[in-house]
């Protein structure tokens, strides 16, 4: 069964910490994304990446930074968190659009960000 | 602008009726791709249909299909037959041409009624 783990589905943090949310796809998925969610907004994108060490900034990087040292690992840092980055984070993968794939996004359950 | 518009905050509708949820697009561009997704309250998104915009047929997978018009660019979802599982927010995107990137709209909320 495919797979897109994010390693917390819960966190508390302070302002001014440093944060790490990380995501692993046991797909071989080229395309990783992060996406934040808020209610009345949908789903925004802080930041893609293509391929290992390949980045790209979304509609809402700032106060985000990203990371892909291997395929199969995209984690996302909020280098100094505030209380606006209050959120839902949602890590996603899709392969590249080939033998007639759809590319749709497989997502993973999500980790909820309160920052106090 | 919006290249996703879902109007609907919120549908209620009845177990056993069908249901439709309402999504347009904007895009200049002749090749785009459009999707679905589902979002019960357990917060993992789950990819439900797809519709390329040179497919002929609306696309249909079990109890979903996909009322694609392309002229008014319209891309609602035909839920046929409602669960109370069912019971989700529901998320229209598009992805255009050779973009990776897919832009989502901002959801519509489903309760379904014993």
């Amino acid at each position: 069964d495919v797979k897109v783990t994010q390693s917390s589905r819960y966190l508390v943090k302070r302002t001014g910490e440093k944060v790490f949310l990380e995501c692993v796809q046991d797909m071989d998925h080229e395309n990783m994304f992060w996406y934040r969610q808020d209610p009345g907004l949908g789903l925004r994108l802080i930041y893609f990446s293509y391929d290992v060490k390949m980045k790209e900034k979304g509609d809402i990087p700032e106060g985000y930074s990203v990371s892909r040292e291997k395929k199969e690992r995209f984690s996302l840092i909020l280098e100094s968190a505030s209380t606006n980055q209050t959120s839902m984070y949602l890590c996603a993968s899709s392969s590249i659009l080939a033998g007639g794939s759809a590319g749709e996004l497989f997502f993973g359950e999500g980790s909820r960000l309160t920052v106090l | 602008a919006q290249k996703i518009t879902q109007t609907q905050p919120g549908m209620f509708v009845q177990e056993k009726e069908a249901v439709t949820l309402d999504c347009t697009y904007d895009t200049s561009d002749p090749s785009y791709g459009l999707f679905w997704y589902k979002q019960p309250s357990s917060g993992e998104m789950i990819f439900l249909i797809y519709q390329g915009s040179y497919d002929q047929q609306n696309a249909t997978e079990g109890r979903y299909s996909l009322n694609f018009q392309k002229a008014r660019k319209s891309a609602n979802l035909v839920i046929s037959a409602s669960q109370l599982g069912d019971s989700a927010m529901y998320f229209c995107a598009m992805r255009e041409g050779g973009s990776y990137i897919p832009t989502f709209g901002r959801g519509t909320s489903l309760i379904v009624h014993p």
